[in-house]
Formats: structure tokens, C-alpha cells, sequence
């Protein structure tokens, strides 16, 4: 069974800086799907990014990007020019793409808290 | 956009009692998911459905149960409540299965007293 790991429960940023959150993953397959999710005091489930197995290159979306390490397993989230309202518990996610099985294996979250 | 509806938003039982949670997917979405979501906790995987059919099952006790319909909507049922079903549910919905994204609902916040 794949299992994720985020050994940051909680995080904390200057506004305007950069923050690493960190996530590896263990799983035996070769392609999969890889997310993270952003959850708010407002407790919805936000997706932030995603990056496919497959693709080498690092996904990006405005002021978050990945480094996925797929040898190292390894897929951690950067957020640049941190803002107030990035504030929340951040999950990474895994997804197998096969058949039947395309439930999302959560983290335990890493609590962001962003200081003015 | 529409995104996915889940009610209702806030639900209090008591124990031994009956609880039905409804979700509304993205239209034209045909996959739907439920999570379960305790107090500090990462969401746990309930079941899906695809296309109406059951296509994947995590843990979910037996006293729960779910089903999608022709309108692609899904119940999920819980029965003989017990303190520790206090949780967050999330449904989520995707288009089909493969690379598609989940889109979470706002959840039902189910209170046991």
C-alpha cells in the first residue's frame, strides 16, 4: 500500500519569502499522480497542483511550484512571495492510476502559518 | 463554476441514531468519492463510485453505506452512530478516472452527542 509523509506538522513564513513544504511517498508503481491540497480554517479542500509520474517537468502555478524527485520519491511544494491568505494545513496527496484504485492517500498535513 | 455541493453543511445525532449525507457533483462529473476527515487528522478514502457503480471501497465501516444514482448524485447512509463518526465528510467528483483532478465539496460536519 502506497503510504506519504510530511514530517513538517507545521511550518512558518515571513510575508513576501519563500517556504519549502516537504512530502516522499512510497509506492512500487511506476506512473501515479501526485497533488497537493490546501486546506483553510474555512476547511475546504482547495487544489493547489498536481504533477503526473510521467512528466519530468516540474509542475508551476503562479506561486507554487513543485520539485518532484521521482528516484528519490521525494515532492515538495515552494511557495514564493508567501501571502496572508496562504495561511492552512497543507496536504500532499498520491493517486494510482490503476484501474479501480484512484482514491487519494493524504499526509498527515503541515500546519502554515504565514507572519505579516 | 459550479463545483461540487454537499449537504447538509452541519449535522447533529446522537448515538444509535440514523445520519444521511448527500453530495452534489460537478455536472457532467461521474465519479464521486467520499472521505472521512476526524478532528487534526488527514482525510481517510470511504468509497467512489464511477458511473454508478461502486469502484473503489476503503475503510468504511458496515454500518455505512452508499450508492450513486442516475443523476450521478451519491447518499452515503450511516447507521447505529457512534461518538467516533464525529468527523468532517467530504465528497469530491472528477471526471471520469485517470488524470483527472478531484474537486472537494465543503463538507458535512457531523457532531455525535
Amino acid at each position: 500500500a502506497q503510504t506519504v509523509t510530511q514530517s513538517q506538522p507545521e511550518m512558518s513564513v515571513q510575508e513576501a519569502e519563500t517556504v519549502t513544504l516537504s512530502c516522499t511517498y512510497d509506492t512500487s508503481e511506476s506512473d501515479y499522480y501526485l497533488f497537493w491540497y490546501k486546506q483553510p480554517p474555512s476547511r475546504q479542500m482547495i487544489l493547489v497542483i498536481r504533477q503526473e509520474a510521467y512528466k519530468q517537468q516540474n509542475a508551476t502555478e503562479n506561486r507554487f511550484s513543485v520539485n518532484f524527485q521521482k528516484a528519490a520519491k521525494s515532492f515538495s511544494l515552494k511557495i514564493s512571495d508567501s501571502q496572508l491568505g496562504d495561511a492552512a494545513m497543507y496536504f500532499c496527496a498520491y493517486r494510482s492510476t490503476q484501474g479501480g484504485s484512484e482514491k487519494l492517500v493524504f499526509g498527515k498535513g503541515t500546519k502554515l502559518t504565514v507572519n505579516p | 463554476a459550479a463545483g461540487v455541493i454537499q449537504s447538509p453543511r452541519h449535522l447533529i445525532k446522537e448515538k444509535r441514531e440514523t445520519a444521511t449525507l448527500k453530495c452534489y457533483p460537478i455536472p457532467r462529473h461521474d465519479t464521486v468519492y467520499w472521505y472521512q476527515q476526524g478532528p487534526g487528522q488527514d482525510p481517510q478514502f470511504l468509497i467512489s463510485f464511477y458511473e454508478k457503480m461502486q469502484s473503489d471501497k476503503g475503510s468504511i465501516p458496515d454500518r455505512f453505506s452508499a450508492q450513486q444514482f442516475s443523476d450521478y448524485h451519491s447518499e452515503l447512509n450511516m447507521s447505529s452512530l457512534e461518538l467516533g463518526d464525529s468527523a468532517l465528510y467530504f465528497c469530491a467528483s472528477s471526471l471520469g478516472v485517470g488524470n483527472q483532478p478531484q474537486h472537494f465539496g465543503d463538507g458535512t460536519r457531523l457532531s455525535i452527542l
